[in-house]
This record gives C-alpha cells, sequence and structure tokens, in this order.
C-alpha cells in the first residue's frame, strides 16, 4: 500500500462547479498535512496547510479525518485558473525531510 | 526577488556521463533538498541537508552525490550509476528543518539519451 494515495483524475469540469478530492494515508501517526498545486511542468507550491478542525482560504476548503486518515481538499466556485495538478503531502514525523507526497490529482476547468 | 534558482532548465546526457545540477537560494533557509518526480508518483526524497557542509542520503540516494560547501548552493550530481535518470528533479529549501513549508525551484528535466 503506497504512504500517500489520491485519486489521479483527471477531474473535468465546468466553470463555477464545486469539486473535491480526497486523499489517504497510511501511518495512523502523520502529524501534518498539506495541499501543493502544481501547474504542468512547473515547480509544487504551497495551496494551504491542513488543520485538525479543518480550514479555509477563500474558495478553498481543506478537511483532515485522522480516524479515516485521510484528508480532504473542496473547491468551490472553480475557475480556470485552478487548472493544476493537486499534491497530497502528508508528514509522519514533523521533520521536512520525511515528507510523504501523493502521485497528484489533476484537475481541468473548463468555460 | 528571493527565491530558489535551479539551472539548467532541460538537460540531454548520454549514458555513462555524469551530470551536475545547480540550486541556489537567496531565501537565507537553512535546509535544502533534491527531489525527484517521474509520471504518476510522488516526489522521492535523494539528498537534503540541514545546515552547511552536513548532508543525509534520502529515500533514493544511489547514483547521485551532493555537495553543500555553501548555504545558499546545494549540487546535485547524477552519476553514470543511476540506472534510470531521466526525470524531472526539483530542488527546494525551507527555513529550518521541522517548518513545514518547502519552496520549490522550477526544476530540471533531465533526458538520457
Amino acid at each position: 500500500r503506497k504512504e500517500v494515495e489520491q485519486d489521479p483524475g483527471p477531474f473535468n469540469v465546468p466553470e463555477g462547479a464545486t469539486v473535491a478530492f480526497n486523499c489517504t494515508y497510511s501511518n495512523s501517526a502523520s502529524q501534518s498535512f498539506f495541499w501543493y498545486r502544481q501547474d504542468c511542468r512547473k515547480e509544487p507550491k504551497l495551496l494551504m496547510s491542513v488543520y485538525s478542525s479543518g480550514n479555509e482560504d477563500g474558495r478553498f476548503t481543506a478537511q483532515l479525518n485522522r480516524a479515516s486518515q485521510y484528508i480532504s481538499l473542496l473547491i468551490r466556485d472553480s475557475k480556470l485558473s485552478d487548472s493544476a495538478t493537486y499534491l497530497c503531502v502528508v508528514n509522519p514525523t514533523g521533520h521536512n525531510n520525511d515528507m510523504r507526497f501523493g502521485a497528484g490529482t489533476r484537475l481541468t476547468v473548463k468555460p | 526577488d528571493g527565491g530558489i534558482t535551479q539551472s539548467p532548465k532541460y538537460l540531454f546526457r548520454k549514458e555513462g556521463q555524469n551530470v551536475t545540477l545547480s540550486c541556489e537560494q537567496n531565501l537565507n533557509h537553512d535546509a535544502m533538498y533534491w527531489y525527484r518526480q517521474d509520471p504518476g508518483q510522488g516526489l522521492r526524497l535523494i539528498y537534503y541537508s540541514q545546515i552547511v557542509n552536513d548532508f543525509q542520503k534520502g529515500d533514493i540516494a544511489e547514483g547521485y552525490s551532493v555537495s553543500r560547501e555553501k548555504k545558499e548552493s546545494f549540487p546535485l550530481t547524477v552519476t553514470s550509476a543511476q540506472k534510470n535518470p531521466t526525470a524531472f528533479y526539483l530542488c527546494a529549501s525551507s527555513e529550518g528543518p521541522n517548518t513545514g513549508e518547502l519552496f520549490f525551484g522550477e526544476g530540471s528535466r533531465l533526458t538520457v539519451l
């Protein structure tokens, strides 16, 4: 079983749609969680950290379910510019060098 | 502007040749990392350095070497011993070893012919 698993997609949605991605992780002791965004052939960039209580940043909402060992990302009112690959990142120890990356979920938002 | 600069962006190499990828940061970050990204896989850690003159192997260090002689520089050498070197290589840095956010360079795409 992979340490971090994501549905690779692609998710093709119209502008204005709401879309959600899930990510499961295998290490129940994992301490910190992140979503990164990666545009085609570019570097990943931090989208948001995921906190136990859930957190929101504009149109983006991230949630953590420790009991079921998954995190989710919800994007409301999708924009064309949201088209990218979203990487789920889980850190089992808190040391940056232990970060575990999912393979990513590809999103395409269409007019 | 502060950031991480990787060069070259694209590199072609013949089998049996060593190649060195450059990574320079002006963020004054202590920790630096090298990752490899392959299609359908998550990023995998090759080497990391938490401080100048010190570095540690990551999950897939075989066939690679690094140095950290200056805080701002962390070059990666892909040696001929690396069996499957064609990949997208990403350098990253963080303020400290446990600070959470990684800042990435734009990447170097290596193709072995």
